[in-house]
């Protein structure tokens, strides 16, 4: 079974940089997975931020960016701010035609 | 204006059946691979399903956890995306949301979402 692992939650200090992670339990992520990165504040359905490993979504700031380091996937945020507290997610898009989420990265700015 | 809604969801008892609706508009789901997402109260999101436009071949793939009692349909003239849940389980307690598929391979446009209660 496809694991998808993102760290359970992470702390930013406002104007801090801050790099959340995306995983495979089977694994190395590589551009054909195409990551994607989802931000989701709580009672609210997520909104789009990352497709495509690296192609931020209309209207997202540029201070989220999205890369590959190492064997995984990675969304990065420069300059947090107090707004960017929310859950994060990654999914990535398998080569049976499935997609799968990872847990979620809940962030903290304090 | 380009937008989801959702509608159907409720309250069903386990081993019962439920069709969730997504009305589109400002597009045609026709054109559009769409899919379906799920997130169980305080849990992350899950993927559930995806049908492709009718132009790439309209075929339908679906998690683990749902083939064989979910399926996704659509009606071309009421621009409407459908999930029929059937034999439904407490696990399938969720928020189930409907998007779009962007090229590539990513859920572009989201709407808000309908709850499913699977409680005897």
């Amino acid at each position: 079974q496809t694991v998808v692992t993102q760290e359970p939650s992470f702390s930013v200090s406002p104007g801090g940089t801050v790099t959340l992670t995306c995983g495979l339990n089977s694994g190395s992520v590589s551009t054909t997975y195409y990551p994607n990165w989802y931000q989701q504040t709580p009672g609210q359905a997520p909104r789009t931020l990352i497709y495509n490993t690296n192609t931020r979504s209309s209207g997202v700031p540029d201070r989220f960016s999205g890369s590959i380091l190492g064997n995984k996937a990675a969304l990065t945020i420069t300059g947090a701010q107090a707004d960017d507290e929310s859950d994060y997610y990654c999914a990535l898009y398998l080569h049976s035609g499935i997609w799968v989420f990872g847990g979620g990265t809940k962030l903290t700015v304090l | 204006e380009v937008q989801l809604v959702e509608s159907g969801g409720g309250l069903v008892k386990p081993g019962g059946s439920l069709r969730l609706s997504c009305a589109a508009s400002g597009f045609t789901v026709t054109n559009a691979w769409m899919s379906w997402i799920r997130q169980a109260p305080g849990k992350g999101l899950e993927w559930v399903g995806r049908i492709k436009s009718r132009g790439d071949d309209g075929t339908t793939e679906y998690a683990a956890a749902v083939k064989g009692r979910f399926t996704i349909s659509r009606d071309d003239t009421k621009n409407t995306l459908f999930l029929q849940m059937n034999s439904l389980e407490t696990e399938d307690t969720a928020v189930y949301y409907c998007t779009t598929v962007g090229n590539p391979a990513y859920f572009h446009l989201w709407g808000r979402g309908t709850l499913v209660t699977v409680s005897s």
